[in-house]
């Protein structure tokens, strides 16, 4: 069965500090790959996707994903982290004969001065 | 960008009262919506797929006649809490694919927060 695997709970980081939050997934072929923002009461933002082609994707908001097939990872990474990055990411994968997204568990993102 | 939007944002009901939720896709027509659940500091469950014209696909574990989905148009998917309890309390998100496979994007609303008394 698919399953997506981000092993930090939360992390803390220093503002202007980098970031790399871990995702891991499960699944026979490659999976259509999603990473998302939540904010407290929101709904999901989409910062990247990858489906195909160069395994290095950039996204909004200065952050990347690197797709890795050996480690079936996907982890997001930032150079800089701002105050406004502080919320929660979610990697999430949808197989490639549907439509259904499989969410981690997801990471809070705590920021300090 | 293509947009997705729920009615209401915030609702509080007392215990055994039915909840209608909207899911409305606003520029754009989704043959295929979803509806997910998230608790408290927990990550998004699926909890049905709902099909233009069709009946919904419900992910086991979920009650289906607690959880009424219709999707009576291309731009709109509703949820119906039926007799609802404070254990369903909960934030639910929809979300809308404009494609006709998951290698288009999915589109998610800002969430509805349904309190339970």
């Amino acid at each position: 069965a698919q399953s997506v695997t981000q092993p930090d709970i939360h992390i803390t980081v220093s503002e202007g500090a980098s970031l790399e939050l871990r995702c891991n997934y499960s699944y026979g072929a490659t999976p259509y790959l999603f990473w998302y923002v939540q904010s407290p009461g929101q709904g999901l933002q989409l910062l990247l996707k990858y489906f195909s082609g160069d395994t290095l994707v950039q996204g909004i908001k200065g952050f990347e994903a690197e797709f890795k097939r050996s480690q079936s990872s996907f982890n997001l990474r930032k150079p800089s982290v701002h105050w406004s990055d502080a919320a929660e990411y979610f990697c999430a994968v949808v197989n490639t004969g549907g439509f259904k997204t499989i969410f981690g568990a997801g990471t809070r993102l705590f920021v300090k001065a | 960008g293509a947009v997705v939007s729920q009615h209401p944002s915030r609702v509080i009901c007392k215990s055994g009262t039915s909840v209608k939720i909207e899911c409305r896709s606003l520029d754009f027509q989704a043959t295929t919506m979803f509806w997910y659940r998230q608790f408290p500091k927990q990550s998004l469950m699926l909890m049905a797929t709902s099909n233009e014209g069709s009946k919904a696909t419900y992910e086991q574990g979920v009650e289906k006649d607690k959880f009424l989905i219709n999707h009576a148009s291309l731009t709109l998917s509703t949820l119906t809490v039926t007799s609802a309890h404070p254990e369903d309390s909960s934030f639910y998100i929809c979300s809308a694919n404009a494609g006709t496979s998951g290698r288009n994007e999915q589109f998610f609303g800002p969430g509805t927060r349904l309190t339970v008394l």
